[in-house]
């Protein structure tokens, strides 16, 4: 059956470092892939979007990878600030069908 | 900006009760989805709608129902509530599926059975 995941539940890290959060799936074959921000007690707010044909996509900070090779994608923030922190939601997406999402990785900036 | 307005944020009631949660989008969306959001689990998706008074089935749609009698407006309804139902729900809009449409959401209702 098709499977998201997040390479794991929370990550903590220091104030200025990069966040890298990964999101592997399998027995999937997404056309897209998509990166949502989610903070408590809040919905989901789409950050970025990638084709299966794109290797790298950028927004200000953001940096999503893509590599359907290794059915991987990895998402980096730059010069993590404490207002990063929140859970970010990786989503498959096929034209042909549902969006799949992942479970989430919760992401804590310390001062 | 895409509202996407859910008629409650919480929402307390009692075993067997029939729930109706609501929402709502103003940028004249065709698809609109729920989805029910437990810790670990991710979102999982109950139903969904292409169209005015069309519906589909998610992955989980066992004890709910929808309705879609106009456009903005997307129902959710538990027809006989139970303590598994117990969840965060969220409700998500987007353009017609032509690929790589984002989601936009609702705040959620956390709604609790009793």
């Amino acid at each position: 059956s098709q499977k998201i995941e997040q390479n794991s539940e929370a990550l903590n890290i220091q104030e200025g470092k990069t966040a890298t959060l990964t999101c592997n799936y399998t027995n999937y074959s997404p056309a897209y892939l998509q990166w949502y921000r989610q903070d408590p007690g809040r919905g989901p707010v789409f950050l970025l979007l990638i084709r299966e044909n794109e290797k790298e996509k950028r927004k200000e900070r953001l940096k999503v990878t893509f590599d359907t090779t290794l059915k991987q994608s990895l998402f980096h923030i730059t010069a993590s600030q404490p207002a990063d922190s929140a859970t970010y939601l990786c989503a498959l997406d096929s034209s042909a069908s549902k969006i799949i999402f992942g479970s989430g990785t919760r992401l804590s900036i310390r001062p | 900006d895409v509202k996407v307005t859910q008629s409650s944020r919480y929402l307390v009631k009692r075993t067997g009760e029939k729930v109706f949660l609501e929402c709502v989008q103003d940028m004249d969306h065709e698809n609109m989805f729920w989805y029910r959001q437990d810790p670990g689990l991710g979102l999982r998706l109950i139903y969904f709608s292409y169209d005015v008074k069309m519906k589909e089935k998610g992955d989980i749609p066992e004890g709910y129902s929808v309705s879609r009698e106009k456009k903005e407006r997307f129902s959710l309804i538990l027809e006989s509530a139970s303590t598994n139902q117990t969840s965060m729900y969220l409700c998500a809009s987007s353009p017609p599926r032509q690929g790589g449409q984002p989601q936009h959401f609702g705040d959620g209702t956390r709604l609790s059975i009793l």
